[in-house]
């Protein structure tokens, strides 16, 4: 079956602009997390949603938002975009909710780069 | 506050040779740590690891978790070039506003 697939892979935009990233899990996953991911600081959690209501979020201003669809694809928002946002962002599905013990399945990321 | 520490953060080998990552973690509400092979965007499973001192192995990779030490270890041997990544050590905790806490990772470059 159809791994976790994220769009677009990258993107460029200039600080002050919005960008909004999706993903969609592996098909019957209903939990979705995203991460942030840049050379220095390694992998940081931003959210994780789980049947549309978002469970956890990680120590990230409110510029950063998402949601989860009913189909269980999600979106990451980010307004007002800064230079330090410039990142990979990896979304990563599972069936059950993170704390259920249960492995993440990463999609391939969406570079972002803020000029 | 919680965090999970890696060593060695990179790592240059020529095929064949052995190599051992480690990963060290303060974590409350421990209950599993994983491990992920990074090549190039997506992350990987490897490993999940529950119980100390029983070790997980798949094929040339193997890894044991020290729940004592608060640590595992990660080895590869006879490495080939197609090792080369960043491996990745998580531990999953029970509760939290951070389920998953990463390590910044360990790049391991194998050369012929």
């Amino acid at each position: 079956k159809a791994g976790v697939t994220q769009t677009p892979r990258y993107l460029i935009k200039t600080r002050g602009q919005q960008v909004t990233l999706s993903c969609s899990p592996i098909s019957g996953h209903r939990s979705v997390s995203w991460y942030q991911q840049t050379p220095g600081q390694g992998l940081q959690f931003l959210f994780e949603y789980f049947s549309e209501t978002q469970r956890n979020k990680g120590n990230f201003p409110g510029r950063f938002s998402g949601r989860q669809f009913s189909n269980s694809r999600s979106e990451m928002n980010v307004s007002t975009l800064e230079l330090g946002d410039s990142a990979l962002y990896l979304c990563a599905s599972s069936l059950a909710p993170q704390g259920a013990n249960e492995k993440l399945f990463f999609g391939s990321g969406t570079q972002l780069s803020v000029l | 506050e919680d965090k999970v520490v890696q060593s060695p953060l990179s790592l240059v080998v020529h095929e064949g040779d052995t190599v051992t990552l480690n990963c060290s973690y303060e974590v409350t509400n421990f209950r599993s740590l994983l491990w992920y092979k990074q090549e190039k965007k997506a992350p990987t499973f490897l490993f999940m690891l529950t119980s100390s001192g029983i070790e997980k192995k798949s094929g040339r990779l193997s890894s044991i978790l020290d729940k004592k030490e608060l640590s595992s270890i990660l080895n590869i041997t006879a490495t080939q070039t197609g090792d080369s990544a960043i491996y990745l050590c998580a531990v999953l905790r029970n509760s939290g506003n951070t389920p998953l806490v990463f390590g910044k990772g360990t790049r391991l470059s194998v050369i012929a």
